[in-house]
């Protein structure tokens, strides 16, 4: 069935340095997606959402880029922090939020 | 405001045994959602509930599994029989309306079951 996948699975980043982590979707009828955190041990925590009518969303030190060409998916993380390693998954839907499919995750890992 | 409550949040249990995973909502969310996560992957959508409805179950295991959202009380994710497979974090997310463009699914903590 189609699925969302990440390009990278690992991700090492010096402390300061920005981070992209990036989300490939198959679902061309995909349009509404979810970037979550999820620390060791606790549940997933929502980071920034886009809608398809939309190629780019910024919050606080958090971007996330669609590129509804490519179906791909980014979400970049400035001067990185140690405190934003987790695993970071992507998640869409095209159900009016019925069913959320999830790509198996990018875990960052931020050194000092 | 609570969050999302699940319990409990580590569970050991037998092959043959049962479990129950119980999900509170957050106050004023009629929309509850269990993803299973096995370690290392992603979340994987097993069931939507509305209060004493099953909206979309499509992604629940024919047998043994089910799942109820009563009309009061948690949300209760019932695994019978368990199997070792069934080794996994369960979460539970909820939301207070069906079509969750405009907002976002708040995830519990999971429950961790262990199956000896």
């Amino acid at each position: 069935g189609e699925s969302v996948g990440l390009h990278l699975p690992t991700l090492s980043v010096q402390e300061g340095d920005n981070s992209i982590i990036n989300c490939a979707y198959s679902n061309s009828a995909s349009d509404y997606f979810i970037w979550y955190k999820q620390e060791s041990g606790k549940g997933p925590q929502f980071i920034i959402d886009i809608r398809s009518n939309m190629d780019k969303r910024q919050g606080q030190r958090v971007t996330v880029l669609l590129n509804k060409t490519v179906k791909h998916l980014s979400l970049q993380i400035a001067a990185t922090q140690p405190g934003d390693s987790a695993v970071y998954f992507c998640a869409e839907t095209s159900n009016y939020g019925q069913n959320f499919v999830f790509g198996p995750g990018t875990r960052l890992s931020v050194l000092p | 405001n609570a969050g999302v409550m699940q319990n409990p949040r580590h569970l050991v249990r037998r092959r043959g045994q049962e479990a129950r995973l119980r999900c509170s909502p957050m106050k004023g969310h009629s929309h509850v959602y269990w993803y299973r996560q096995l370690p290392e992957e992603g979340l994987k959508f097993m069931v939507y509930l509305q209060k004493e409805n099953i909206i979309d179950e499509s992604g629940m295991p024919k047998e043994r599994f089910s799942a109820e959202f009563p009309k009061e009380g948690p949300s209760i994710l019932r695994i019978q029989q368990v199997v070792r497979g069934d080794s996994a974090a369960y979460f539970c997310a909820s939301s207070p309306r069906s079509g969750i463009k405009l907002g976002e699914l708040f995830f519990g903590e999971g429950s961790r079951l262990t199956v000896l």
